[in-house]
């Protein structure tokens, strides 16, 4: 059974960055890709960006380049996002979520981290 | 590019069906039947319910199904109900620049 955890929350002042981790344990690791998605309090949710772990190479959505980057280390099973140039509109509760398919697109998000809290704040 | 759209809610007695739209465009749900749908509790994590477009994920109810037609997506839940009161998400494959889209959810209420 794939589970996900991810680290604690956080808060962050404006023009700050954070690093949030997603560890998996269970399954594969290596080759399924994990994803970010994002939830603003009260809002949808929102892809930001993905890693396939045994290729190293993440894609962004248009929204983040620039401002996010993901990895994963294979040797702890755990991926990292990190997000950069922090303002309030980021404040959020940050999920990873691990594809269901070693091809992503017809299951991309099949397990999910507990959420991650971010909350920016001067 | 621009979440897709679904009602900001539809709602229900306990027995009843009720559809969950979800319009895109000929860039992402109308490109690809790689649609899925999932349900979020307040305060969970959200849970995958249907993927490429219409496939239930092993422990799914045969209750939930899924369907496409042109640019948009549609999830029918029969039997409603009271633990299917939650939001609900589509999402859809938008190529490889764009990658995932999400729709703009919505809230099923069970009367």
């Amino acid at each position: 059974q794939v589970q996900l955890v991810q680290s604690g929350a956080e808060v962050k002042k404006p023009g700050s960055s954070v690093k949030v981790s997603c560890k998996a344990s269970g399954g594969t690791f290596s080759s399924y890709a994990i994803s970010w998605v994002r939830q603003a309090p009260g809002q949808g949710l929102e892809w930001m960006g993905g890693i396939i772990p045994i290729f190293g190479t993440a894609n962004y959505a248009q929204k983040f380049q620039g401002r996010v980057t993901i990895t994963a280390d294979e040797s702890t099973s755990t991926a990292y996002m990190e997000l950069s140039s922090l303002r309030s509109e980021d404040t959020a509760v940050y999920y990873c979520a691990r594809a269901g398919h070693v091809e992503m697109a017809t299951i991309p998000f099949d397990y999910w981290g507990q959420g991650t809290l971010v909350t920016v704040s001067s | 590019q621009s979440a897709l759209t679904q009602p900001a809610s539809v709602s229900g007695s306990p027995g009843q069906s009720i559809t969950i739209s979800c319009t895109g465009t000929s860039s992402d749900v109308g490109s690809y039947n790689l649609v899925s749908w999932y349900q979020q509790h307040p305060g969970k994590a959200p849970k995958l319910m249907i993927y490429e477009g219409s496939k239930r994920p092993s422990g799914v109810s045969n209750r939930f199904s899924g369907s496409k037609s042109g640019n948009t997506a549609s999830l029918t839940i029969s039997g409603l109900q009271a633990e299917d009161e939650a939001d609900y998400y589509c999402c859809s494959y938008a190529g490889s620049s764009t990658s995932y889209v999400f729709g703009t959810g919505t809230k099923v209420t069970v009367l």
